[in-house]
Order: C-alpha cells, then structure tokens, then sequence
C-alpha cells in the first residue's frame, strides 16, 4: 500500500518569497505524483501530476515539482509567491495497476503575508 | 460543461437520520469516487465505480451505502446518521483510461453536520 506525508500542516510566507510545500511518499512500485490545490469552499483542482516522464514537472500558476526517487519526494515549489496562492495543497499517490486508489496527504494550509 | 454537481451544499442531520448526497457528471466518465474530508486528515476514499453496475468499497465505507445505476448518477447514502459522519464530502470522476494516472474532477463539495 502506498502513503504521502506532507511536512507542515500549516505554511507562512510573505508575498514575493519561495514556497516550499514538502512531500515525501511510499510506494513499493513506480507511482504516479499529484499535487491538488483547494481554495477556501471549492473542491480540488489539479495543480501538476508526475506519470514517469520528465522528473521536473511544471503545473500551472509558476508552480513546479520534482520527482526525486532517491529521497521519495515530490516537493512543490514557486519562486515567488503571491496573495492568490493562499489556498491548501494536497499531495497525492497512486500507482500502475493499483485500480483506483488514490491516497492523499494530510494537506498543507498556505497563507500569504502582504 | 457543468463537471461535477453535488448537492446538497449543506445539510444538518439529527443522530439515527439517513440521507442520500446526490452526485451527477456530465462528462461520461466511467469512474466515479466519493471522498470525505476532515481537517488535518485529508481525503479519505469511501466507495468508487468503475462504471454503472459495478461498486467497490474504499478505505472507510462503514455507515455509507452506494449505487451506480447510470453512467451519470452516484449517490451516497447514510443510513442512521452519526456525530463522526460530520464531514466535508467530495465526489469526483475520471474518464476511461489507467486511473491511476487520471486526473479526478471534483465536485464542490457537501458539507454534513450531524447533531
């Protein structure tokens, strides 16, 4: 069975700083990699998704992933964030020949400081 | 393309109440999932379908019910309403393909309050 654990339930950054979403996961054979975004009162939108091509995955909104196999990690990141980026992030899993599931992450709350 | 509907928006529920969350899509997609969401825990799967006919249960299906009859409709049931039942709900779908690698639609969610 796979797993994710996102570090930080709760991340804060000032407007114009990096973000940095943590992401480690498990996985006894080659998964597929999800981030999703939440805004307040809306369902998930997929922000990038990781399917074995390019270890750097670019996702919309200047957000990117990379895909490091090494440390299990699919970190999210954004070189400068913005005030519309306040949302949750939520890192997800699955694998080949898994059916039909899809763990997630616990979830990471982003705020952005003007 | 109207996606994912769900409804109710919001819904109290009394303890030993049922209730049906109703879920439809419109974009003929075979898979459909139903999530629940709590804070700090993220989504944890209910049920799915890999199409009409054909239900499975997910991670925590206890005290919920299912039925995919048609390609588009996949309503959750809770049968004697409980306090741990208080959740957000999500129902999302993926079109045909490895489901793996798809990418889920969401709905908007139904927040439930049992009291």
């Amino acid at each position: 069975a796979q797993s994710v654990t996102q570090l930080g339930s709760h991340v804060s950054v000032s407007e114009g700083a990096l973000v940095l979403l943590r992401c480690n996961y498990s996985s006894s054979v080659p998964p597929y990699l999800f981030w999703y975004v939440q805004y307040p009162n809306q369902g998930l939108q997929l922000l990038l998704k990781y399917t074995s091509a390019a270890t750097l995955v670019k996702g919309i909104n200047g957000f990117e992933a990379e895909f490091k196999k090494s440390e299990t990690s699919f970190h999210l990141t954004k070189p400068s964030a913005h005030m519309s980026d306040a949302a949750e992030y939520f890192c997800a899993v699955s694998v080949r020949g898994g059916g039909n599931m899809l763990t997630f992450g616990g979830g990471t709350r982003l705020m952005v400081k003007p | 393309n109207a996606g994912v509907t769900q409804t109710p928006k919001f819904r109290i529920l009394k303890i030993g109440q049922s209730m049906t969350l109703q879920c439809t899509q419109d974009m003929n997609h075979n898979y459909m999932y139903w999530y629940r969401q709590d804070p700090g825990m993220g989504l944890k799967l209910i049920y799915y379908s890999v199409g009409a006919g054909i239900t499975d249960k997910g991670e925590v299906p206890n005290g919920y019910n299912v039925s995919r009859s048609t390609t588009e409709d996949f309503p959750l049931r809770l049968e004697l309403a409980a306090p741990s039942q208080t959740s957000v709900y999500f129902c999302a779908s993926t079109p045909p393909g490895d489901p793996g690698a798809n990418v889920l639609t969401f709905g908007a969610g139904s927040r439930l309050t049992v009291l």
